[in-house]
């Protein structure tokens, strides 16, 4: 079966300008995780969804940084007026559901704001 | 505030050796600790999983230990082969939904 996948994987873009970042998770997985990696540093949590819910977004950045999911399948992360400190490897990870599971990770789309 | 340490070096072996990874931390109370691998380029992959009340997981060639009192997660490689080479990250979480990750060992395998 198809793993996570994320688009675009590479993307660059202008300071001020918005970005959508996209996830399509594993078929029937209901939990769905996105982190950011910057070089040299660890993952980032951001936000996670259970269903098309979104409990915790304590951990996005600023209010900059939104994120939806629909149908319970695909979610966009979106980024609004980017900054150079966004660009990052932003990651997308599904579970079969919200308790003590291992994550599945997408590939990532690597964000450079220039 | 919360930390996660790995080892802050690379680690290079010659195959066949065994490779030693070290995941402390500090003002956490993890129920549970994952291993991820990650090669460049790519998303991290599942390895093993272990809860609090668990000492020791194996799976193949990998072994995992898990000390809540030294706040420690020591991870094995026996055998070690080239294709072991890659990050290694620990992943620890205290509730049902949040890994907090460790900045990962790269572990280099000599033929």
């Amino acid at each position: 079966g198809a793993g996570v996948s994320q688009s675009p994987s590479n993307k660059v873009t202008e300071k001020g300008k918005d970005v959508e970042l996209r996830c399509d998770p594993i078929s029937g997985h209901t939990a769905l995780y996105w982190y950011r990696q910057s070089l040299g540093q660890g993952l980032e949590f951001l936000i996670y969804f259970q269903g098309n819910s979104a409990p915790d977004k304590s951990g996005l950045p600023s209010d900059r940084f939104s994120a939806e999911r629909t149908g319970g399948s695909v979610s966009t992360l979106t980024i609004q007026r980017t900054q150079q400190e966004d660009s990052a490897v932003y990651l997308c990870a599904s579970s079969l559901e919200i308790s003590y599971n291992e994550q599945f990770f997408g590939p990532g789309t690597r964000l450079t704001v220039l | 505030s919360q930390k996660i340490e790995q080892n802050s070096e690379a680690l290079n072996i010659q195959e066949g050796k065994t490779a030693t990874l070290t995941c402390n931390y500090t003002n956490y109370s993890p129920a549970y600790l994952q291993w991820y691998r990650q090669d460049p380029g790519r998303g991290p992959v599942f390895l093993l999983l272990i809860r609090e009340n668990e000492k020791e997981k194996r799976k193949e060639r990998l072994k995992v230990t898990f000390d809540t009192t030294l706040k420690q997660s020591l991870f094995h490689i026996t055998a070690s082969q080239p294709a072991d080479s890659a990050t290694y990250l620990c992943a620890l979480s205290s509730n049902d939904y949040k890994l907090s990750f460790g900045a990962g060992t790269t572990v280099t395998v000599r033929a």
